[in-house]
């Protein structure tokens, strides 16, 4: 079945530019979502369709896909970003919902 | 307000069944569909089945079929999802969360409304 592959961890100061990977085979071809999810609490959608937002997420989230490999991009980060941030598509061949490993930003 | 209210914690047997609950408010019930979703320590988020709260149609995750049923009570606006034969690899949190199409007939494929989760352990 379809693999999302995420890196474990990325790490940023506060006020850089945090940048997560998500890997898959042609997932340009895909519509790719973005959680954010602190400890003890539930996922929150942060991006959606590559690259949009839901209301009441910061411009600071952003998305992007091509080729092999989404990103999901965090601007002028801040302590209060520090989660774990997995990726989402929907697989048409088996017809269920693929989730990335999940990557923890560390806010330095 | 907007959520999705699910039961409290669970402590099973192997061979026993859970049931969790997810009951909806703020929002139209039937109008969107409900998927559940469980994380196992330290593993990834798995998706398991959806219910559509309009028409009651589910589908389910191929490893889980004919161990998992998904329901739903429109007058209660709530939803469940019963897992039977439990062994100590179902031991995760339990998501149901809300696909965010507002129209049950389709789908977005992606979830823009969560429940905080059920921890549910199975253990002898």
């Amino acid at each position: 079945s379809y693999v999302l592959t995420q890196p474990p961890s990325v790490s940023v100061a506060p006020g850089q530019t945090a940048k997560i990977t998500c890997g898959g085979s042609d997932i340009g071809n895909k519509n790719v979502h973005w959680y954010q999810q602190k400890p003890g609490q539930a996922p929150v959608l942060v991006v959606y369709d590559d690259g949009d937002r839901p209301s009441g997420i910061p411009e600071r989230f952003s998305g992007s896909n091509s080729g092999n490999t989404a990103t999901l991009t965090i601007s002028w980060v801040e302590v209060g970003d520090e989660a774990d941030f997995c990726c989402q598509v929907w697989d048409n061949n088996t017809d269920h919902a693929v989730f990335g490993g999940g990557t923890k930003l560390t806010v330095l | 307000q907007v959520q999705l209210v699910q039961s409290g914690a669970e402590v099973k047997k192997p061979g026993a069944s859970v049931k969790v609950s997810c009951k909806a408010s703020g929002y139209i019930f039937t109008n969107h569909v409900i998927n559940w979703v469980r994380q196992a320590p330290g593993q990834r988020l798995e998706w398991m089945g959806w219910i559509s709260a309009g028409n009651g149609n589910t589908k389910y995750l191929q490893k889980f079929q004919g161990r998992v049923t998904i329901t739903r009570d429109t007058s209660t606006s709530t939803s469940y999802l019963e897992l039977n034969s439990l062994r100590s690899e179902d031991t995760a949190v339990y998501y149901c969360t809300r696909d965010a199409s507002p129209d049950s007939r389709f789908s977005f494929w992606y979830f823009d409304l969560w429940g905080r989760g059920t921890l549910v352990t199975v253990s002898s």
